[in-house]
């Protein structure tokens, strides 16, 4: 299973764009890289998920480069609702058994 | 809208005792997973299912079990408590479908404190 690597913690502010870089060295030829967002005392929920280039969705963009070996989310003009925790998977697109969820990327966006 | 429901939000229960988790899912998803999550460690996966009455050990199975006789139910059994199983406890579903993306929907979470 490939192992992924972000930041424990990020700040940012209101209005601004918030970029998470998520490194994974190892990934697969198969592998997607998936992206998951937590708020206190929920359960994860889906945000984004790519095989490579970009892909934009109404929440967020993932940038991935051609070699693969990390992952950007971008989160456009942030605001104080967007303080959550962000998990960056790879894994391949079998059961779902596959994707690893590390400590997350604790995004807090202040006024 | 798609639902994960789990029996408890909270939960306190005595170190010994046999504790029992349920989740249920309204989305025909053919699997099932159950998580814990602790500070700083993010979601440590503990068992899934991929079909009725089969299952698969996940990264941190000791000390657990599971049950799935029915395809919308994944139950959690804590067969003796211990203090170090106190935590969130987080269900979750997905379909197999080799055309698209399987996300996995999530269920609200159980905090359970064992004394």
């Amino acid at each position: 299973l490939a192992k992924t690597t972000q930041p424990i913690s990020m700040d940012s502010y209101e209005g601004q764009e918030v970029n998470i870089t998520c490194s994974h060295n190892n990934i697969a030829t198969n592998d997607y890289i998936t992206w998951y967002q937590q708020f206190p005392s929920q359960g994860p929920r889906f945000i984004i998920q790519g095989y490579k280039t970009k892909v934009t969705n109404e929440v967020a963009s993932l940038f991935i480069p051609a070699d693969r070996k990390s992952s950007t989310l971008s989160l456009p003009r942030v605001s104080l609702s967007d303080t959550a925790v962000y998990y960056c998977l790879v894994g391949d697109d079998n059961y779902g058994q596959n994707f690893v969820f590390g400590p997350g990327t604790r995004l807090s966006v202040l006024p | 809208d798609v639902k994960v429901t789990q029996s408890s939000r909270y939960l306190v229960k005595r170190t010994g005792e046999k504790v029992f988790l349920e989740c249920v899912q309204d989305m025909d998803h053919e699997n099932m997973f159950w998580y814990r999550q602790d500070p700083g460690l993010g979601l440590r996966l503990i068992y899934f299912s991929y079909d009725v009455k089969m299952k698969e050990k996940g990264d941190i199975p000791e000390g657990y079990s599971v049950s799935r006789e029915k395809k919308e139910r994944f139950s959690l059994i804590l067969e003796s408590a211990s203090t170090n199983q106190t935590s969130m406890y987080l269900c979750a579903s997905s379909p197999t479908d080799k055309s698209s993306y399987n996300e996995q929907f999530f269920g609200p979470g159980t905090r359970l404190t064992v004394l």
